[in-house]
């Protein structure tokens, strides 16, 4: 049973450079929630996104976007990347239905490291 | 804004020891508790989610309970083995869909 497939796991790029990030839900899952991991934190919600659109944003700036295809799948970009913004980015898969009262499947993550 | 707490922050056990931890969120407009256990270069794994007040859910030697009038939840771990060693998180939805806690690590030593 595949759960959450991410890609990249690592990836190493410049200040101000662009970054696509990549999220294959669980077989069934049709709702994807984003989340980024600074060092000592706890996960940070960054949007989610159902039916192809962005439902629910945390307290990021636009310069993150994303994108849900008809497959279910996920991208997370950034723009005009900062040194702050390396962190692990983390994908998460749930059903929008009962989605919170059930566990979020959630992916190994991608290791993004801004230089 | 909803702020989801857990402590300690870490924790180093011998093996055999049990161990517990602490979530504490706003007991008011309560909806769900996760807890998911994180090993290092791994995915986090939902072990409990939990709705109801008094709840009290066990898979093997880990157990939670919830107090949601209170706004707490333990998580316990009987008997700790080195591949206990991970961080545990807990996790409540607020405004979004998830809001998490900065988590336990514990630390199993044989």
């Amino acid at each position: 049973d595949a759960g959450v497939t991410q890609s990249p796991t690592h990836l190493i790029k410049t200040r101000g450079q662009q970054v696509t990030l990549r999220c294959s839900p669980k077989s069934g899952h049709d709702t994807v929630s984003w989340y980024q991991q600074a060092l000592g934190q706890g996960p940070q919600f960054i949007f989610q996104y159902y039916e192809e659109e962005e439902r629910q944003r945390g307290n990021f700036p636009d310069r993150f976007s994303g994108h849900q295809f008809p497959n279910y799948s996920s991208e997370l970009n950034v723009n005009a990347l900062l040194l702050g913004d390396s962190a692990l980015y983390l994908c998460a898969s749930s059903l929008e239905i009962g989605g919170q009262g059930r566990g979020y499947t959630f992916g190994s993550g991608t290791r993004l490291t801004v230089v | 804004i909803l702020n989801v707490e857990q402590s300690p922050q870490s924790l180093h056990v011998q093996e055999g020891d049990s161990t517990n931890f602490t979530c504490s969120f706003p007991s008011s407009n309560f909806y769900a508790l996760h807890w998911y256990r994180w090993e290092t270069a791994k995915s986090p794994e939902a072990l409990f989610v939990m709705t109801l007040n008094g709840d009290e859910k066990k898979k093997g030697r880990i157990s939670a309970t919830l107090n949601t009038k209170e706004g707490y939840s333990y998580l316990y771990i009987k008997g700790s083995q080195p591949e206990d060693s991970a961080t545990y998180l807990c996790a409540s939805p607020g405004n979004t869909p998830l809001v998490f806690g900065k988590g336990t690590r514990l630390s199993v030593i044989a």
